[in-house]
């Protein structure tokens, strides 16, 4: 859902189930996506990232789907862990500036 | 990957003053940028950091603000200049290697305004 002022959309998991995290991106002309980690006190760290060519791009353990009609991106976790628990950031980017532009973010958050 | 290192850390500064912050990489990068992000918010870009000429500034964002210095391919510097408690925030730098999109990011400069 929506983020007002300091409110970060939030999901709550056990651990070892699974995850899904989406994002709804603005610019149709996006061609590049990418999915950040930060964990508090930190910066953010690359997850994994998919063009606008692919609709799905898996890594260890994390899975990102695009579906550019309705733009919409998601990040997949399996078997979450403890070390999961942080906020997540989606990110797009188009054009020959390389400039990112983040979405909300969503605060994980992995029950024991 | 690339590892970037950002000093200082953290600060407490008063209102009216000013302060530097400087982003150091390890390795020479194509393309250096600052961003913001305010206390539970998301990243907002300040600008990008042009070697040997002026920042390109976002919307928003000016230079008499916000002065960037980028004397090389591996060094940045951000001011943020007669601070009120409104930029309180998480400054971060992110470098662009080659021809790919992906930023990795420094640990970023916690500043509380007074």
């Amino acid at each position: 859902g929506e983020s007002v002022g300091l409110h970060l959309p939030t999901l709550s998991v056990q651990e070892g189930d699974n995850s899904i995290i989406n994002c709804a991106y603005s610019n149709s002309a996006s061609d590049y996506f990418i999915w950040y980690k930060q964990e508090s006190g930190k910066g953010p760290q690359f997850i994994i990232d998919i063009r606008s060519n692919m609709d799905k791009r898996q890594g260890q353990r994390v899975t990102v789907l695009l579906n550019k009609t309705v733009k919409h991106l998601s990040l997949q976790i399996a078997a979450t862990q403890p070390g999961d628990s942080a906020v997540y950031f989606c990110a797009e980017s188009g054009g020959s500036n390389y400039k990112l532009t983040f979405g909300k973010g969503t605060l994980l958050t992995v029950n024991p | 990957s690339a590892v970037i290192s950002q000093k200082p850390s953290r600060d407490i500064c008063q209102r009216g003053t000013s302060l530097t912050i400087q982003c150091q990489v390890d390795s020479q990068v194509t393309m250096m940028f600052w961003y913001r992000q305010q206390p539970g918010q998301s990243l907002t870009l300040i600008a990008t950091a042009n070697q040997g000429s002026e920042a390109t500034y976002e919307s928003g964002f000016v230079i008499d603000k916000f002065p960037i210095s980028r004397p090389n391919l591996t060094f940045s510097t951000l001011t943020v200049s007669n601070m009120s408690p409104e930029d309180s925030s998480i400054y971060l730098c992110s470098v662009k290697k080659g021809r790919d999109y992906e930023q990795y990011f420094g640990p970023g400069t916690r500043l509380t305004v007074t």
